[in-house]
């Protein structure tokens, strides 16, 4: 149970376009989402917390108007990087916390890659 | 961001010996967790602890809570070659507060 799923699990992309990438939690409902980001050989940083009906918490350094972050319904949550950038290229993993429970999963990450 | 500080780094062992991994943290944290990388996969969860000097085990791996809430070790005895991977902690610092921060990582090779 708990599971948590990201599609596309790989894209290449154009600079200067946008990349949409969905996280569901699949057989639970999470009132709060997590995008993190994590570049090759590094640990994960967080970069927003997204909660469903309300706009997303970003971290400081993180650009909310470039990293759009939509929390619409209890199981999905979409982060759309506008106008990629080739340093934009990175795993980006999300993770949900289903009520009730201190710990969170995370889903299998989405591999950005702008040329 | 603020991390954790990991230690070791990495570390090349051979199948059957028993690893010892531990996070260091300035802040205290009243939620440890541990977790495991494979390489182009998100972290699963290995084992969370959530009080100080909680010591809790996993199969083959057992983790412990510090008492001054700011660190935290994971053994693992016994390794096995699916053991490769990168294991991270993560802390919460309050209940309230749901932010994880995340270790530095140790890097867990096996010599065969």
């Amino acid at each position: 149970g708990a599971v948590v799923s990201q599609h596309p699990s790989r894209v290449i992309c154009k600079s200067g376009t946008s990349v949409k990438i969905e996280c569901r939690s699949l057989d639970f409902q999470a009132t709060t989402m997590f995008w993190y980001r994590q570049f090759p050989k590094q640990s994960l940083m967080l970069m927003a917390t997204s909660n469903e009906g309300s706009k997303a918490t970003y971290e400081q350094g993180v650009e909310k108007d470039k990293f759009l972050i939509n929390h619409a319904s209890l199981t999905l949550s979409t982060l759309t990087v506008t106008s990629a950038h080739p340093e934009d290229s990175s795993f980006y993993i999300c993770s949900a916390r289903w009520d009730g429970s201190m710990e969170r999963n995370f889903g299998p990450g989405t591999r950005l890659t702008v040329l | 961001g603020q991390q954790l500080n990991q230690s070791p780094q990495s570390m090349f062992i051979q199948e059957g010996e028993d690893v010892s991994m531990n996070c260091t943290s300035s802040s205290i944290f009243n939620t440890w967790l541990w977790y495991k990388q494979d390489p182009g996969e998100g972290p699963v969860l290995l084992i969370a602890l959530y009080k100080a000097g909680e010591l809790t085990s996993n199969g083959r791996l057992t983790a412990q809570f510090g008492i001054t809430r700011k660190d935290s070790f994971l053994n693992i005895s016994a390794s096995i070659p699916s053991d490769v991977g990168i294991y991270f902690c993560a802390g919460q610092e309050d209940f309230g507060n749901e932010k994880l921060t995340f270790g530095t990582g140790t890097r867990l090779t096996i010599i065969p």
